[in-house]
């Protein structure tokens, strides 16, 4: 596999439901993203992770819950999601956070909270 | 804050039409500039970036893009689209300092054969 991988591509939860998403990168990057993607509306980034540290959460409610346990991997655990959480969640890569650099993104996962 | 606006939310152009698309961005110090496409069910990729020199850049498929910094602007160009443009196009800009990334809302173009 190449480039930045996401699963499960769809996802359908309840809103007590607990679930997962992943995210892996094949680049060889120090800076992992998750950004949420609504219609209509701007890329919202909620989380960045550079060497395996977060160095940026963007108010994201703590019913998202990121982890990053090495530099190729990242989650993002949701828990009591509610209807307008509901959206296409992505994952980027870059060389590393501190650094300007191209963020690759994965194919993100359709999430929708019933 | 930073903010990046985009100002056709849907553009319709025929085959080798010329295309434009707006991007005016918020913040006055050094920024770099990105161009993102999403073609109908793939991921986000990078169609062209600015970061200094030059401020004609010249991206994949024949895009293009200028940065104005006197009216805060980073347009996408290019004179004869195609069918398979058809996409979402993303301005975003980076404030030179770290890798965050602020998006505009995205820009729909249907190119009709």
């Amino acid at each position: 596999e190449t480039g930045v991988t996401q699963t499960p591509r769809h996802l359908v939860m309840g809103m007590t439901n607990k679930k997962s998403l992943k995210c892996e990168q094949h680049l060889g990057h120090n800076a992992m993203y998750w950004y949420k993607q609504s219609a209509k509306k701007p890329l919202e980034l909620m989380f960045v992770y550079n060497f395996k540290e977060q160095t940026e959460n963007n108010s994201v409610p703590s019913r998202f819950s990121p982890e990053c346990p090495n530099s190729s991997h990242l989650f993002l655990h949701l828990h009591t999601l509610q209807p307008e959480d509901s959206a296409l969640y992505l994952c980027a890569s870059s060389q590393g956070s501190g650094r300007i650099d191209e963020q690759f993104f994965g194919p993100g996962t359709r999430l929708t909270v019933l | 804050a930073q903010s990046v606006s985009q100002h056709n939310h849907h553009v319709i152009l025929s085959e080798a039409a010329s295309l434009e698309l707006g991007c005016n961005y918020s913040y006055g110090g050094t920024v770099n500039l990105f161009w993102y496409v999403q073609y109908p069910g793939q991921h986000l990729q990078l169609l062209l970036k600015y970061f200094s020199g030059d401020p004609l850049v010249k991206g994949i498929k024949g895009f293009e893009a200028e940065f104005i910094k006197s009216k805060f602007s980073f347009n996408l160009r290019k004179p004869s689209v195609q069918w398979s443009d058809t996409a979402e196009y993303f301005c975003a800009v980076n404030d030179g300092q770290g890798g965050k990334l602020i998006f505009g809302q995205g820009t729909e173009l249907s190119v009709k054969p």
